[in-house]
């Protein structure tokens, strides 16, 4: 089974711009969520979408905002980009049961974002 | 809300010697606790989960973890290591009732020295 993959791997933006990640999830896997890493603030929750709903958000603010589709592929959006904005973009999919939460999440390489 | 706590940011063994990362986590119900490694310019690869029963859970690449419910802790360990095994390991938690929102550690980072 393919793992989870995102595009571009590598993004340079300038401040003030917009930008979308892209993620497309194991096959079969239905929650998708997004995190931002950074050296300072670790690993940080941003959202999780499950069957093109929003289930769960993270505190941050309205620039950031995701998207999931019927096929169950992801992206986010970053607009009027800052420059603590930079930082490697994560996402995650997992298979969704009645016990969902205790299931695991499989990462992506994830997209480093930097903003000039 | 859930939260997870990694005392040490960098953990420094010798080869064949065990290693221990330690984790702490709180939350308001039981817990699902989690380890995942990265390695650099990788995504994070999960390692092993509790979910309930045996406290002593058995994972990949030889590492084990043992839940401690009193301590509320949920500590990393392997019995010899392997330079390979240098790493950013990360301890996360999920509220077993407060839906899928994991929250990670801040990641403990492991150098295994020959």
């Amino acid at each position: 089974k393919a793992g989870v993959t995102q595009t571009p791997r590598y993004l340079i933006k300038t401040r003030g711009q917009q930008v979308t990640l892209s993620c497309s999830p194991i096959s079969g896997h239905r929650s998708v969520s997004w995190y931002q890493q950074t050296p300072g603030q670790g690993l940080q929750f941003l959202f999780e979408y499950f069957s093109e709903t929003q289930r769960n958000k993270g505190n941050f603010p309205g620039r950031f905002s995701g998207r999931q589709f019927s096929n169950s592929r992801s992206e986010m959006n970053v607009s009027t980009l800052e420059l603590g904005d930079s930082a490697l973009y994560l996402c995650a999919s997992s298979p969704m049961g009645s016990s969902g939460a205790s299931n695991e999440q499989f990462f992506g390489p994830g997209t480093r974002l930097t903003v000039l | 809300a859930q939260s997870v706590a990694q005392p040490e940011d960098q953990v420094n063994v010798a080869e064949g010697n065990p290693l221990t990362v330690k984790c702490t986590y709180s939350v308001s119900g039981n817990p699902y606790l989690f380890w995942y490694v990265q390695y650099p310019n990788r995504g994070l690869q999960f390692l092993l989960k509790y979910i309930t029963g045996d406290n002593l859970v058995k994972g990949s690449y030889g590492f084990e973890a043992e839940f401690n419910k009193s301590q509320t802790s949920f500590h990393l360990k392997k019995p010899s290591a392997l330079v390979s095994d240098s790493a950013l390991y990360f301890c996360a938690v999920r509220d077993q009732g407060r839906g899928n929102d994991m929250r990670f550690g801040a990641g403990t980072r492991l150098t295994v020295k020959p």
